[in-house]
């Protein structure tokens, strides 16, 4: 299985609302990110997750939550988000992480559209 | 400061070769990666080099110097399914992955 899954595919939300959006991965990897890409730009980087424990937090703020339940899970809760947060949020996942050959496997993401 | 520079769009025919440069100035390398995306669909990956020369692979072929800080990107046979966005993305001192902005292509009849 070299697959890495999102649910769901589109998400509408209020600023008031709270939700999750689910990425889930099979391959054994020890690394997971989420990446936030507006359009016609690049991904970036949110938050990387080695074996587990939060290794990178790009500034993000605090309306955005990640958690990873455990090495095939990672989550990512939204509270309070602000229309400029509408974007392509992408999961993506690796061998490990600190390498130099770090092939990440990228999930399909989900287009989140705040009102 | 850290900067990838690909051209913002490219135009090719059908059948046709087509070469996408990518110049990088980072803190440190430790290999480059070739991701291509198709339009509201997740990056696939294409290639890595970390030593110079050219890594073939079917239609797709990537080119590394790191003297120069330059990467190119061959597609031959272009096909109409090629038109996508590709995107340049070096692996920094810290490992971690600077992505470049990517570069729109688009393949005509």
């Amino acid at each position: 299985d070299t697959e890495v899954t999102q649910t769901p595919k589109h998400l509408v939300m209020g600023m008031t609302n709270k939700k999750s959006l689910k990425c889930e991965q099979h391959m054994g990897h020890r690394a997971m990110y989420w990446y936030k890409q507006k359009a016609k730009k690049p991904p970036e980087l949110m938050f990387v997750y080695s074996y587990e424990k939060l290794s990178i937090n790009e500034s993000v703020p605090s309306r955005f939550s990640p958690e990873c339940p455990n090495s095939s899970l990672l989550n990512l809760h939204l509270h309070a988000l602000q229309p400029e947060d509408s974007a392509l949020y992408l999961c993506a996942s690796s061998q490990d992480y600190g390498s130099s050959y770090n092939e990440q496997f990228f999930g399909p993401g989900t287009r989140l559209t705040v009102l | 400061g850290q900067n990838i520079d690909q051209p913002t769009e490219m135009t090719a025919t059908e059948g046709a070769i087509v070469q996408i440069n990518c110049t990088y100035q980072t803190s440190g390398f430790n290999g480059l990666f070739w991701y291509q995306q198709h339009a509201g669909e997740a990056p696939t990956f294409l290639s890595y080099n970390v030593l110079d020369g050219l890594e073939e692979k079917g239609r797709f072929s990537s080119f590394l110097s790191r003297s120069k800080g330059y990467s190119y990107l061959l597609l031959k046979e272009l096909q109409m399914k090629d038109s996508a966005s590709y995107l340049c993305a070096v692996v920094d001192s810290n490992y971690q992955l600077i992505w470049g902005a990517g570069t729109k292509l688009i393949i005509k009849p």
